[in-house]
């Protein structure tokens, strides 16, 4: 039984350059979430998915942000144009359906320089 | 916007001792509550998830829930030194256009001392 995966773990890059992470969830999860945690903050939620679908974006989610589940399985989740604001940690958590218990990934760690 | 407000801490107590940690919610047809640890630099692990009022326990973890008040709690009984973390509350929201989404707090920073 393996849990959600992430990759990568650890991404450094020069702002303005284009980072895409990976999340593959829990196998027969339908919900896929992507949340950002600052130092010293609780989670705050980016976005979600119904199986394809992505049915929600935060208000937190530019327009350089970009997320994907194509087939309903594993979800990308870009970052265009990096700024050193975006350095955070990126956590994906999946669930079986909208009212069970998620379950987060071990995360990517992006930092801007 | 739902909010969830938890004390950040520290909460620093001995080995052996019972560590109380707090947690509000704004949102009050919420029905679904989650306290999450945290170790320093990892993701968020799931301990405890509690919907109905009064007392879930789960080794030495116990959760309380008044929703009358808003409120819910964890009490960890005989803490140990690994005990020492963050601790997430995270509130569900079970209606509305946010269905499903979490909303957490800040996050309470435990350290248990030998």
């Amino acid at each position: 039984d393996t849990g959600v995966s992430q990759d990568p773990r650890h991404k450094i890059t020069k702002r303005g350059q284009n980072v895409t992470f990976r999340c593959d969830p829990i196998s027969e999860h339908n919900r896929l979430y992507w949340y950002r945690q600052t130092l010293g903050q609780g989670p705050e939620f980016l976005t979600y998915f119904q199986n394809e679908a992505q049915l929600e974006k935060s208000r937190l989610l530019s327009d350089r942000f970009s997320a994907e589940r194509p087939k309903g399985s594993f979800s990308t989740l870009e970052i265009q144009r990096t700024e050193q604001g975006d350095s955070a940690m990126y956590l994906c958590a999946s669930s079986r359906t909208v009212n069970t218990e998620a379950f987060f990934g071990q995360g990517t760690r992006l930092t801007v320089v | 916007q739902k909010e969830v407000e938890q004390n950040s801490g520290p909460l620093s107590v001995p080995e052996g001792a019972i560590a109380s940690l707090n947690c509000t919610y704004s949102d009050r047809v919420s029905q679904s509550f989650f306290w999450y640890r945290q170790y320093s630099g990892k993701s968020p692990e799931l301990i405890m998830s509690i919907y109905s009022n009064g007392d879930k326990e789960d080794g030495r973890f116990t959760a309380q829930l008044n929703k009358a008040s808003q409120y819910v709690s964890l009490l960890i009984r005989d803490s140990q030194p690994s005990d020492s973390a963050t601790y997430l509350c995270a509130v569900r929201a079970d209606r509305g256009s946010t269905l499903g989404r979490l909303y957490f707090g800040r996050g309470t920073q435990l350290t248990v001392w030998p």
